[in-house]
């Protein structure tokens, strides 16, 4: 089966721009989230979809949002980008199926705003 | 309240030692505890998890041990080998109580095993 799928996986864009990152779950997993990890703040959670609804949210500016589709496969996007949106993002998905939902993460996306 | 503390921030080991990374909490909702190991230029990977209401749990030469008291719990790598080499992440979460996987991830512990 194949993992979490990121795409693209480095990406360098300028200030004042907008991203777009996508992200692809395990087959058959319904909740996807989203982290970002920094050097300084470490994994900071962003937020999560189950059934295309945002179930969860982190605490981080309007500029950052997403959606999730109907075959589970998700987007994340950062509009004008700053600076310190710089990193590494994370996508995770779980299969939501009985007790135990253990979060399968994709290599992540590397974003380095200039 | 919703911060995980962990420490070390660095680990160095000799071969065939054991590793203890340990991380604290505040918030007493939190019901789910997993360890994340992190490969450079990987996504973090489940290493071990376990719930409030276990003290210890093992897998190979992973354990966690736990102290709902002292909300505090440990991951112990035994015979640390150097491809053990990586960065190690406690999490939390209200897996069971809130219906979400939101993780919240200690700052990391950078383990380097020598030869």
């Amino acid at each position: 089966k194949a993992g979490v799928t990121q795409t693209p996986r480095y990406l360098i864009k300028t200030r004042g721009q907008q991203v777009t990152l996508s992200c692809s779950p395990i087959s058959g997993h319904r909740s996807v989230s989203w982290y970002q990890q920094t050097p300084g703040q470490g994994l900071q959670f962003l937020f999560e979809y189950f059934s295309e609804t945002q179930r969860n949210k982190g605490n981080f500016p309007g500029r950052f949002s997403g959606r999730q589709f109907s075959n589970s496969r998700s987007e994340m996007n950062v509009s004008t980008l700053e600076l310190g949106d710089s990193a590494l993002y994370l996508c995770a998905s779980s299969l939501e199926a009985g007790e135990i939902n253990t979060q399968y993460f994709g290599p992540g996306t590397r974003l380095t705003v200039l | 309240q919703q911060q995980v503390k962990q420490s070390p921030q660095s680990l160095i080991v000799q071969k065939g030692g054991i590793s203890i990374i340990n991380c604290a909490y505040e918030n007493t909702a939190f019901d789910y505890f997993p360890w994340y190991q992190q490969f450079p230029g990987k996504g973090p990977a489940l290493l071990i998890a376990i719930r409030p209401d276990v003290s210890e749990k093992k897998e190979g030469r992973f354990t966690i041990s736990f102290n709902k008291s002292a909300k505090q719990f440990s991951l112990h790598i035994m015979d640390s080998q150097p491809g053990d080499s990586a960065t190690y992440f406690c999490a939390a979460s209200m897996e069971y109580r809130s219906n979400t996987g939101k993780l919240i991830f200690g700052q990391g512990t950078t383990l380097q095993v020598k030869p």
